[in-house]
């Protein structure tokens, strides 16, 4: 079993509507939660970083995590087609250099 | 800043043959760790490493080697290429055990 499972969609959604990700992770040690953006043919770009658990908003992204249930999530309000890519969750525990990612979920968002 | 930098870009090798991938921040981050992305698998960790002359294994290690001889640079090397090892690597870095980390544009390896 994978420390992270992500559903690998792929997700189709039209414009305007709120989009919901979501992984489970099996390590209670992870303390560092993140959200990465992949368009294609192009390298992982940071999106969103959570500590423990809680909520964190940036414009039209709210990531979220709840550590009893191993559980995060990303919300995107308001889709665009250009937040059409793949989105991957990433998580790491304190102090080290191990940061593992989920499968990635691709999502389209049609106009 | 030129962030993260991979090269090449593509490469084609053959069954056998030897190559290192390179890869060199600026950026001063301690922290560089090698993915590998195969499609459905999402990125899969290869090695890490906390600083100059530490690393340490990651998910998929075997086939792939690596040294840390200097915080900006961070090669892998692929000692006897296999068809297996066609794939997207990424190479990525961070300031600190906490933070963030900034990825390379990858390099596409095919093995034939």
């Amino acid at each position: 079993q994978k420390e992270v499972e992500q559903d690998p969609g792929p997700l189709s959604v039209p414009e305007g509507a709120i989009v919901s990700l979501n992984c489970t992770y099996s390590n209670s040690a992870f303390q560092y939660f993140m959200w990465y953006r992949q368009y294609s043919r192009k390298g992982p770009e940071l999106l969103m970083y959570t500590y423990s658990s809680g909520n964190k908003e940036d414009g039209r992204f709210t990531a979220q995590v709840d550590k009893s249930s191993k559980y995060i999530s990303l919300f995107i309000r308001d889709s665009q087609p250009s937040d059409s890519a793949t989105y991957l969750c990433a998580m790491k525990a304190s102090n080290t250099g191990k940061l593992i990612f989920g499968q990635g979920t691709t999502l389209q968002v049609k106009p | 800043n030129a962030g993260v930098t991979q090269t090449p870009k593509f490469q084609v090798l053959k069954t056998g043959q030897s190559m290192t991938l390179q890869c060199a921040q600026d950026m001063n981050h301690e922290y560089m760790s090698w993915y590998r992305q195969d499609p459905g698998m999402g990125l899969r960790l290869i090695h890490y490493s906390v600083g100059a002359g530490i690393t340490d294994q990651g998910e998929v290690p075997n086939g792939y080697n690596v040294s840390r001889s200097t915080t900006e640079d961070f090669p892998l090397r692929l000692l006897s290429a296999a068809p297996s090892q066609t794939s997207v690597y990424f190479c990525a870095s961070s300031y600190s055990s906490y933070g963030g980390y900034t990825f390379g544009s990858g390099t596409r390896l095919t093995v034939v």
